[in-house]
């Protein structure tokens, strides 16, 4: 079964609300996690890396402001996207890194539609 | 039960060899998509690959090809005249439609070291 839950895994939302996306790891502890954004070429980017107890590292080009992360406890990050834009309709995923196994589980992302 | 299976948590191949990395995967559906990311060590996840269910000609993109047998559910990534620059993560994914949206899933990755 599923080690990494994401939910919701679809959400439609009107322009200008905040949506919350969360990632949780079910049967390991995950001091880091990861979300990405996919686009149409499906590459998936790296939109920011999060770490249990301290402020995320965002990439480049990535606003921190506007994609809130949370990482308060070793099972669970969310993601916020803030005054949400249509153009910021897109497959959010995120993975978990069980460093005990040395593996990384991905969630099975989450659909935003801004209307 | 998984349903995304990649057997080969690590392979090693030699420079300008090929390599098959394995992937084999349980679902369902008619209709699916499966697709092969590489991860380097940037963390970005790189597309690189793509194969629909009923498509009938494997698909291929530059040296890599998919080696799609939908009857045996398995979709191996085989990456021609391996460069050092192919040393990364590489992970198999299953796209698959239901009622809350297409539901993306991973394998477990295998990371692959190509030696001079």
């Amino acid at each position: 079964g599923a080690v990494v839950s994401q939910h919701p895994s679809r959400v439609i939302c009107k322009s200008g609300t905040s949506v919350k996306i969360e990632c949780r790891s079910l049967d390991f502890q995950a001091t880091t996690m990861f979300w990405y954004r996919q686009f149409p070429k499906q590459s998936l980017m790296l939109m920011a890396t999060s770490n249990e107890g301290s402020k995320a590292t965002y990439e480049q080009g990535v606003e921190k402001d506007k994609f809130l992360i949370n990482h308060a406890s070793l099972t669970l990050s969310t993601l916020t996207v803030t005054s949400a834009h249509p153009e910021d309709s897109s497959f959010y995923i995120c993975s978990a890194r069980d460093t005990l196994r040395e593996r990384l589980f991905f969630g099975s992302g989450t659909q935003l539609s801004v209307l | 039960a998984q349903k995304i299976t990649q057997t080969q948590p690590g392979m090693f191949v030699q420079e300008k060899e090929a390599v098959t990395l394995d992937c084999t995967y349980d679902t369902s559906d008619q209709s699916y998509g499966l697709f092969w990311y590489k991860q380097p060590s940037s963390g970005e996840m790189i597309f690189l690959i793509y194969q629909g269910s009923y498509d009938e000609q494997n698909a291929t993109e530059g040296r890599y090809s998919l080696n799609f047998q939908k009857a045996r559910k398995s979709a191996n990534l085989v990456i021609s005249a391996s460069q050092l620059g192919d040393s990364a993560m590489y992970f198999c994914a299953m796209r698959e439609p239901n009622n809350a949206g297409n539901m993306l899933t991973f394998g477990g990755g295998t990371r692959l070291m190509v030696k001079p």
